[in-house]
């Protein structure tokens, strides 16, 4: 599975989109792009995930960049909810693996 | 109601005590996962389940036993508790192996060694 990294900290405005960036050099062709936000004192919480196309739910977008190196997480407004650490890592689909998350990015929005 | 609950929530022991926390999940997943979050907020694997077989055991102690009585419920074991050990928990489930399943992970474990 590949290493991933991300910014320390971002900070954006309250009902702004945010663009998190993850890169992901490494990346292979069968491993999967997630991304989980954790809030203070909880469980981590799925946000989303692909594999070459970008995709859409009700919390957010996921941009994955045409060599897969590269994707972004896409939160169109954000809220002061939004406020949490975002980790992106991809995972293999043909381990069993849900490896180590990095350190993440912290977001903070700012009213 | 809760998707994945974890018990107890918090936890404080002196060392050399053995203790337990219990997952369930009401999601029917096959696949089941145990993480360790340090103070330095790294979040590892420590064990997965797949239909109650062990799949994945990382790099852990013998001191730390998984129990999947059934495809609901992962429990973890520790026995002669360490300073170390103190960190949070976190029980997770997911509908399938590999990286096309989601992960839905329980509110955690805290663990504090005496």
């Amino acid at each position: 599975d590949a290493k991933t990294t991300q910014p320390n900290s971002m900070e954006s405005n309250e009902e702004e989109p945010v663009h998190l960036p993850c890169n992901h050099s490494t990346i292979s062709g069968t491993d999967y792009i997630h991304w989980y936000r954790q809030l203070p004192s909880q469980g981590p919480e799925y946000v989303i995930h692909g594999l070459t196309s970008n995709v859409n739910n009700r919390m957010a977008s996921l941009a994955i960049a045409e060599d897969r190196k590269s994707s972004t997480l896409i939160l169109h407004r954000a809220t002061l909810r939004d406020a949490a650490v975002y980790y992106c890592i991809s995972i293999s689909n043909f381990g069993n693996e849900k490896l180590t998350f990095g350190t993440g990015t912290r977001l903070t929005i700012i009213p | 109601d809760t998707a994945v609950s974890q018990t107890p929530k918090y936890l404080v022991t002196q060392m050399g005590n053995d203790k337990s926390i219990k997952c369930e999940q009401n999601l029917g997943h096959d696949t089941m996962y145990w993480y360790k979050q340090d103070s330095k907020k790294f979040l590892k694997i420590m064990f997965s389940y797949n239909n109650k077989e062990l799949i994945i055991n990382e790099t852990v102690p013998n001191r730390f036993s998984p129990k999947s009585p059934d495809k609901a419920h992962l429990n973890l074991h520790i026995n002669s508790l360490e300073l170390g050990d103190s960190a949070v928990y976190f029980c997770a489930s997911s509908p399938r192996t590999g990286g096309s399943g989601e992960l839905f992970f329980g509110e955690g474990s805290r663990l504090t060694v005496l």
